[in-house]
């Protein structure tokens, strides 16, 4: 199957501090890409979805100024969380999906986990 | 909104052993449903799925049948191994306004295989 990657894999940052997540497709082009954040015991929820060359779009109750997506190339988007704060830590996912692909072909990476002191 | 609920975890079972784990969904229509297993330091991929009531998805030993009188999908193997330790996501899709959809996870349910 398709191969997606994040980068890092873990990240610890001190508050107030900016970071960025990377998440890339390597042997297809990913029209679309989705990030999704999941918390300890809990589902993972749909953060926001972004196609190639446009705006991202954010899921209800997710800040946009604070979850910053670009999706410049069709092998690459990258999450940044700025101004992080501890509520902020929790396993971040991307997955992504090629083009006619339908919309439960998507392939996920293997999560980022961000701590915030 | 459409909704999933799965058994919590974490379930151990000895090597041979049969498992069930439990799913349940809530749903305006009929969604399509699936179960995603992430096997540690990989992402989700898709095990099985069902888009219709009473269909079956099965994969690598694993079954699961779409019931639409219980609103059910249960994940069952037979005869588990220890490769098949990892977290298992039950999850639909549903369409929302505007023709777009969008996927819904469960909690997980972690399964340690002991030998």
């Amino acid at each position: 199957g398709a191969v997606v990657s994040q980068h890092p894999s873990w990240v610890i940052c001190k508050s107030g501090t900016s970071v960025k997540i990377e998440c890339r497709s390597l042997d297809f082009q990913a029209t679309t890409m989705f990030w999704y954040r999941q918390f300890p015991k809990q589902s993972l929820m749909l953060m926001a979805t972004s196609n190639e060359g446009s705006k991202a779009t954010y899921e209800q109750g997710v800040e946009k100024d604070k979850f910053l997506i670009n999706h410049a190339s069709l092998t690459l988007s990258t999450l940044t969380v700025t101004s992080a704060h501890p509520e902020d830590s929790s396993f971040y996912i991307c997955s992504a999906r090629g083009v006619f692909w339908s919309y439960n072909e998507q392939f996920f990476g293997p999560g980022t986990r961000l701590t915030v002191l | 909104g459409d909704s999933v609920t799965q058994m919590e975890g974490p379930v151990t079972l000895s090597e041979e052993a049969f498992l069930t784990i439990n799913c349940t969904y809530t749903a305006t229509g009929y969604p399509s449903l699936f179960w995603y297993v992430q096997y540690p330091g990989e992402g989700l991929q898709l095990l099985l799925k069902a888009t219709k009531a009473d269909d079956k998805g099965s994969n690598k030993g694993f079954e699961a049948t779409y019931r639409k009188e219980t609103t059910s999908f249960h994940l069952e193997k037979g005869s588990v191994q220890v490769s098949d330790s990892a977290v298992y996501f039950c999850a639909l899709i549903y369409k929302i306004l505007g023709g777009s959809e969008k996927l819904v996870f469960g909690k997980g349910t972690k399964l340690t295989v002991n030998p």
